[in-house]
Formats: structure tokens, sequence, C-alpha cells
């Protein structure tokens, strides 16, 4: 069935930059997605890319697309404090036409000062 | 959070005793959707409705159900709660289907 494969945690200093990871099986997907937790708070879309791109950019953040392994990068630049927080990685399930996402189990992201 | 609020924020109550969770959105939007979060598991669909009436089931709906009697309401009731529903739940709305917004969430304990 879909799944969705995300490394847990990952700690970077303030001014590096944060490279979060994801896997996925479901290649009819249409749509991948980033969405940012805060603590205590809902899910915020942070950006998404459509499965014919190989990359998309927006200010300091650069999602990577590599259809044929199934891989779905995130990456921050200039990572700071405040991107402290918890980053789910989704797909849409390309088999309906409703709009259902299956989501990773989100990966922590610890910014040092 | 894009219009969307949830009620109640937070909610204790005991196994065996009916709960409804409400999401109100003041968006228009055609697809509304319940979620649970848990810990190692990300988010994970329950049920969704694509127009009022209309309706369906996501991947762990067993326990629970659904009603949208209204566009601006998407009512998730647990007919007996059970330890097992302990969890944070979200609501989320789409006009497109391709995104999803998400409301603040309500943090459910069933004791």
């Amino acid at each position: 069935g879909e799944d969705v494969e995300q490394s847990l945690f990952l700690s970077v200093r303030e001014g590096d930059s944060s490279v979060i990871n994801c896997t996925y099986t479901d290649s009819s997907s249409t749509y991948l997605y980033w969405y940012k937790q805060e603590p205590g708070a809902g899910l915020q879309l942070l950006t998404y890319i459509f499965s014919n791109m190989d990359m998309k950019q927006d200010q300091r953040l650069t999602v990577l697309l590599n259809k044929k392994d199934k891989h779905l990068s995130l990456r921050i630049a200039d990572t700071q404090t405040g991107d402290s927080a918890i980053y789910f990685c989704a797909e849409n399930s390309g088999s309906s036409n409703t709009g259902k996402l299956i989501f990773g189990q989100g990966t922590t992201l610890q910014v040092k000062p | 959070d894009a219009g969307i609020t949830q009620s109640p924020r937070h909610k204790v109550t005991e196994t065996g005793t009916p709960v409804t969770l409400r999401c109100h959105q003041t968006e228009n939007h055609r697809y509304m959707y319940w979620y649970r979060q848990d810990p190692g598991h990300g988010l994970r669909l329950i049920h969704y409705s694509y127009g009022v009436k209309d309706t369906d089931k996501g991947e762990v709906s067993d326990g629970y159900s659904v009603s949208r009697s209204k566009t601006e309401d998407f009512l998730l009731t647990l007919e007996s709660a059970t330890s097992s529903q302990t969890s944070v739940y979200f609501c989320a709305i789409s006009d497109t289907r391709y995104e999803q917004y998400f409301g603040p969430g309500t943090r459910l304990t069933v004791t």
C-alpha cells in the first residue's frame, strides 16, 4: 500500500542548511507536500511540488524530487531558530480523486544557536 | 489558519461516552477532512467529505462517524469513546483537492 517514510530527527546549527528527506511508494501521486508543525499548533502548508517537476524554490526553501527513486527532499537555507519544528512530508493518494493525503511520521528539526 | 476553527480545543472524557468534535470553516471550501495525529504515525485520515451530505471513510475510520449538513460544518462523532481514541484531531479543508489547510486541532483524552 501507500507509505511515506522520513527520518525522525535532525539537528543543525543556526545559519547552516538543513536537508530533510522523505521517500514514498505511490508512483501515481500527483503532488507532494511539505508541512511544518510548531509545538501545540496545527500544520502549516510550506510548499508543494507537482510530480512532473524536479525542483521548486521558494525563498529559503528548495524542494527536490527524484521520481525514479521516489525521493523528496526539503532544503532550508540559512536555518534559523524559528525553523525549529516538526516537518511532515505528504503525498496525495494518486489512486483516488478526493485529495486524500498520506503523511510521513514527521522529522523534528532542532536548530542550535 | 485559513478560516478554520475547531471546538472544543481540549476535552477529557470517560470511556464509553459519546463525543462530538466540530470543525467550522468560513472559506466555503468543498472538501473537508478529519485526521488524527499520534506519535510515530504522523497524521492518518479518519473520514472526509466532498460536499454536503457526501462523506467517505479514510484509513482509520472504525469507531468514528461523520456528518456534514452544511458546507461550513463537519462533525466527527465517537459513538462510544475508547482509550485508543486518545489523540489530537485535526480538521483540514480544501477547495482544489490539491492544497489542504489545517485547523488548530483538538486534544482529546479518554480516561
